[in-house]
């Protein structure tokens, strides 16, 4: 079946320095993936997307790196600050959509 | 601003009650709802896909006549849990798409369920 998982479930990063999320998945026909960020208590809230025919796209402090070899995903926030303090999710969409694991941001002050 | 309102943000009920939960598409027709579950520190887990004017797609394992979805117009999905047990008890949320295609999800605010 297809899964969606990341590699660390926790990240913890000094304000000011780069995070990078990570994520692999199984299904070789995934074509479009999406990025979520979760505040507690909260539902999910967009942050980037990268179909298959890219592997880069940035936006506003972030970029997400699509190596469709190895079936990896990742995020790169840069200068992080301590409001991107999330759990971060990815997320496969193929009619519907599944989500990996997450993993929890902590950024320190 | 918002695209999907989903209420109540957190209800209490009794163990063999049932509670609706509403989730309402803001800017546009939504022919298709997702709900998901989430429980504390873990992921999403869809439930069931909502279609609009047809029965729900539910996920394996997810019981139909535990988790009631009714989807009777363009911008109104609801989720009734019937007979609520602790085990119920979850974070809830809706999200919706402008289509099937390849579109992100608009998710609401969810709904956290304590059942006593």
């Amino acid at each position: 079946g297809e899964s969606v998982g990341l590699h660390l479930p926790t990240l913890s990063v000094q304000e000011g320095d780069n995070s990078i999320i990570n994520c692999a998945y199984s299904n070789s026909a995934s074509d479009y993936f999406i990025w979520y960020k979760q505040e507690s208590g909260k539902g999910p809230q967009f942050i980037i997307d990268i179909r298959s025919n890219m592997d880069k796209r940035q936006g506003q402090r972030v970029t997400v790196l699509l190596n469709k070899t190895v079936k990896h995903l990742s995020l790169q926030i840069a200068a992080t600050q301590p409001g991107d303090s999330a759990v971060y999710f990815c997320a496969y969409n193929f009619n519907k959509f599944y989500f990996g694991s997450g993993t929890k941001l902590n950024v320190k002050p | 601003g918002a695209v999907v309102s989903q209420h109540p943000s957190w209800v209490i009920c009794k163990s063999g009650t049932s509670v609706k939960i509403e989730c309402r598409s803001l800017d546009f027709q939504a022919t298709t709802m997702f709900w998901y579950r989430q429980f504390p520190k873990q992921s999403l887990m869809l439930m069931a896909t909502s279609n609009e004017g047809s029965k729900a797609t539910y996920e394996q394992g997810v019981e139909k006549d535990k988790f009631l979805i009714n989807h009777a117009s363009l911008t109104l999905s609801t989720l009734t849990v019937t007979s609520a047990h602790p085990e119920d008890s979850s974070f809830y949320i809706c999200s919706l798409t402008r289509d099937r295609g390849f579109e992100k999800l608009f998710f609401g605010s969810g709904t956290q369920l304590s059942v006593l």
